[in-house]
């Protein structure tokens, strides 16, 4: 079974500018959870939707969205990029979110900020 | 809210030797406590949890941690390291609230092996 995949593996944006981070879920899972790691932060949660309605949401200003689709996969879009956006960001599923299903990552998205 | 604190920044240790990482959590009710590992370059990968019974849980890998509720400590442990357990390992607390659950990490320990 394919593990998370997510898209791209890296990114260079500009203060400003906005960008878009895909996640495509294990086959069977409903539930994406999205976290940003930092080496001052670590690991935030941002959010996590589960049947294309977000579920649980982090402490992360408005320009930080999301959304799921039918398929289950997971878009999060970043606007007006800061440069303390710059950051990893983990996608992870699991079957149907909650303690009983532990998360699957992704390999993550690198996103710098210049 | 709960937290997760790991104490240790940064933790050396030689191949073959033992290993103990230290995880406390701070939450009202009883956790759900996980351990997870990252290697450079990769996302974090399930090592073991603990939900509820035998407070002494196996993982992957040869890890197991121990839940100790008097003091609030999940700590991970190996009899011996091999080199390839170079990585950063992250504790983790999940709690149900509001009809929601989210899983709180701590900021990690990072743990080079000396051959």
């Amino acid at each position: 079974k394919a593990g998370v995949t997510q898209t791209p593996r890296y990114l260079i944006k500009t203060r400003g500018q906005q960008v878009t981070l895909s996640c495509s879920p294990i086959s069977g899972h409903r539930s994406v959870s999205w976290y940003q790691q930092t080496p001052g932060q670590g690991l935030q949660f941002l959010f996590e939707y589960f049947s294309e309605t977000q579920r649980n949401k982090g402490n992360f200003p408005g320009r930080f969205s999301g959304r799921q689709f039918s398929n289950s996969r997971s878009e999060m879009n970043v606007s007006t990029l800061e440069l303390g956006d710059s950051a990893l960001y983990l996608c992870a599923s699991s079957l149907e979110g909650g303690p009983m299903s532990p998360l699957h990552f992704g390999n993550g998205t690198r996103l710098t900020v210049t | 809210a709960q937290s997760v604190t790991q104490p240790d920044i940064h933790i050396t240790v030689s191949e073959g030797a033992s290993l103990e990482l230290r995880c406390n959590y701070s939450y009202g009710a009883t956790p759900y406590l996980f351990w997870y590992v990252q290697s450079p370059g990769q996302g974090l990968q399930l090592l073991l949890k603990y939900f509820s019974g035998d407070t002494l849980v196996q993982g992957i890998k040869g890890f197991e941690a121990e839940f100790k509720r008097s003091q609030s400590s999940f700590n991970l442990r190996k009899p011996s390291v091999h080199w390839s357990d170079a990585a950063e390992y992250f504790c983790a607390v999940g709690a149900l609230g509001a009809g929601s659950y989210q899983l709180t990490f701590g900021k990690g320990t990072k743990l080079s092996v000396i051959p």
